[in-house]
């Protein structure tokens, strides 16, 4: 069964400094990975999705690059800003004989400081 | 557009009530989603369609009911819900089962 962890669950940041969110899975089989953001009680936004063909996406200030071998994608974010406050969440996309159904971390909670 | 949307936004029932969760989308998408979120916690997959029929439930109980009447439309009927089903439910949407997945802003239910 597919494990994902994000660590470490909560973290605060002075503005301007860079961000480093970790996610490491269990079942290196994945179909994709995908990073979201999400509000306190708002839905989820999608950042970025990585195939499980491809080591690294990038879109603006964001990238994402994705080991399988080892289990582990890195969510970077230059240049904080306190609009980047939220919970970045990761979730990987497995092989199952259904279907693909997507396995969420329990998140990382970001505060950046102004 | 990438839009999922989601009503109602807030919904509180009594444990005897019967009432419906609602998800469209109009992306032409073809496997859509239903998730339960608890506080503080990753969201939990409960169905997905796939071309309109399920393909995967995940051991949810039979007070939750999904439907979906067409490729856009997805619902969830809810029966007899018991308090500890109160939680966010978000629909999302994706062009094929295992591609990027969009989400709705979800529905607050409350289970009196």
């Amino acid at each position: 069964k597919q494990e994902v962890t994000q660590i470490p669950a909560a973290l605060s940041v002075p503005e301007g400094e860079n961000l480093v969110l970790n996610c490491s899975f269990t079942d290196s089989a994945i179909y994709n990975l995908q990073w979201f953001r999400q509000d306190p009680g708002k839905g989820l936004t999608s950042l970025l999705l990585i195939q499980s063909s491809q080591r690294e996406q990038t879109s603006g200030r964001l990238n994402a690059s994705l080991d399988k071998s080892s289990g582990r994608s890195t969510l970077y974010i230059a240049a904080s800003q306190p609009g980047d406050s939220a919970t970045y969440l990761c979730a990987v996309s497995g092989f199952e004989a259904a279907g693909n159904k997507l396995t969420f971390g329990g998140g990382t909670r970001v505060l950046v400081k102004p | 557009d990438t839009e999922v949307t989601q009503t109602p936004k807030h919904l509180v029932m009594g444990m005897t009530n019967k009432k419906s969760l609602k998800c469209e989308q109009h992306m032409g998408h073809r496997a859509m989603y239903w998730y339960k979120q608890k506080a503080k916690k990753p969201p939990e997959l409960m169905f997905v369609y796939s071309y309109e029929k399920l393909s995967i439930n995940e051991s949810v109980p039979s007070r939750f009911s999904p439907e979906c009447p067409n490729s856009s439309l997805l619902n969830l009927h809810l029966h007899a819900l018991q308090p500890e089903d109160s939680a966010l439910y978000l629909c999302a949407s994706s062009q094929e089962n295992g591609y990027e997945q969009y989400f709705g802003p979800g529905t607050r239910l409350t289970v009196t």
